[in-house]
C-alpha cells in the first residue's frame, strides 16, 4: 500500500540533544512537508521541499534542519537550538500540481525531558 | 499573509444531531479551501476541498461545506452525527500556486450517546 511512514512514533530526548525524525513516502510525490502541531495552535509549517536537493523554510524553521537527498525521504532534525521542541510532528507529501491535497503520516511525538 | 480562524475550540453534539463547524479565512486572492479530520494520535485525512465552481462541496463520510466569499467563510456541516465523527477538524487555506497550506487551530468534536 502506498503511503507515508514516520518513525519513531514516540521519542524522548534530553535537553541539549539533537534528534532526527524519519519520513519516507512511496507515493512518488515530488513535494514533502514537515508540520508541527501544538494543542490549540493547529499545524504550523516548519520546512517544505518541492524537489530533490531543494527545500525552503516555513513559518517556524528556527531550530530545525532538513535534507532532501532522495525523492522518497525527507528527514527532520530537531536541534538543541529549538527552544520548545516537545510537540507532535507531522510529515506530509503531495504532487506539485495545484490540487492542494496533502497526504499525512501518522506523526511522531517528541518529548524533551 | 493568509490566515484561518476556527472560532470554536470544542463542540459537543449528541449522536444523530446536526453539526456545523465554522471557518473564516483571510486571503488576498481566490483561495483553495480544505477541511481535514484527525483522529487522536493520528495524521490528517482530507474530508473535502474547494477550488472553484459550485460553492457547496460534498466530501467523504457525509460531510459538506459551503464557500461564502462575501463572509470569507467555509463552514463544514453534517446532517446527522455518528459516534465515529468524534475527532479534531482542521480548516486550511492554500495558495493558488504550490501546496503550502495554512491551518486553523482546529475544533475538537465530542459526540454524546
Amino acid at each position: 500500500d502506498g503511503g507515508i511512514t514516520q518513525s519513531p512514533k514516540y521519542l524522548f530526548r534530553k535537553e541539549g540533544q539533537n534528534v532526527t525524525l524519519s519520513c519516507e513516502q512511496n507515493l512518488n510525490h515530488d513535494a514533502m512537508y514537515w508540520y508541527r502541531q501544538d494543542p490549540g495552535q493547529g499545524l504550523r509549517l516548519i520546512y517544505y521541499s518541492q524537489i530533490v536537493n531543494d527545500f525552503q523554510k516555513g513559518d517556524i524553521a528556527e531550530g530545525y534542519s532538513v535534507s532532501r537527498e532522495k525523492k522518497e525521504s525527507f528527514p527532520l532534525t530537531v536541534t538543541s537550538a529549538q527552544k520548545n521542541p516537545t510537540a507532535f510532528y507531522l510529515c506530509a507529501s503531495s504532487t506539485t500540481t495545484n490540487t492542494g491535497e496533502l497526504f499525512f503520516g501518522e506523526g511522531s511525538r517528541l518529548t524533551v525531558l | 499573509a493568509q490566515s484561518v480562524t476556527q472560532p470554536d475550540i470544542h463542540i459537543t453534539v449528541s449522536e444523530g444531531a446536526s453539526l456545523e463547524l465554522r471557518c473564516n479565512y483571510s486571503y488576498g486572492a481566490t483561495p483553495y479551501l480544505f477541511w481535514y479530520v484527525q483522529s487522536p494520535g493520528q495524521g490528517l485525512q482530507l474530508l473535502l476541498k474547494y477550488f472553484s465552481g459550485d460553492t457547496l462541496v460534498q466530501g467523504i463520510k457525509g460531510f459538506e461545506a459551503e464557500f461564502k466569499r462575501s463572509q470569507s467563510s467555509f463552514n463544514l456541516r453534517k446532517p446527522s452525527v455518528h459516534w465515529s465523527d468524534a475527532a479534531e477538524y482542521f480548516c486550511a487555506v492554500g495558495a493558488l500556486a504550490g501546496n503550502k497550506l495554512t491551518f486553523g487551530g482546529g475544533t475538537r468534536v465530542l459526540v454524546k450517546p
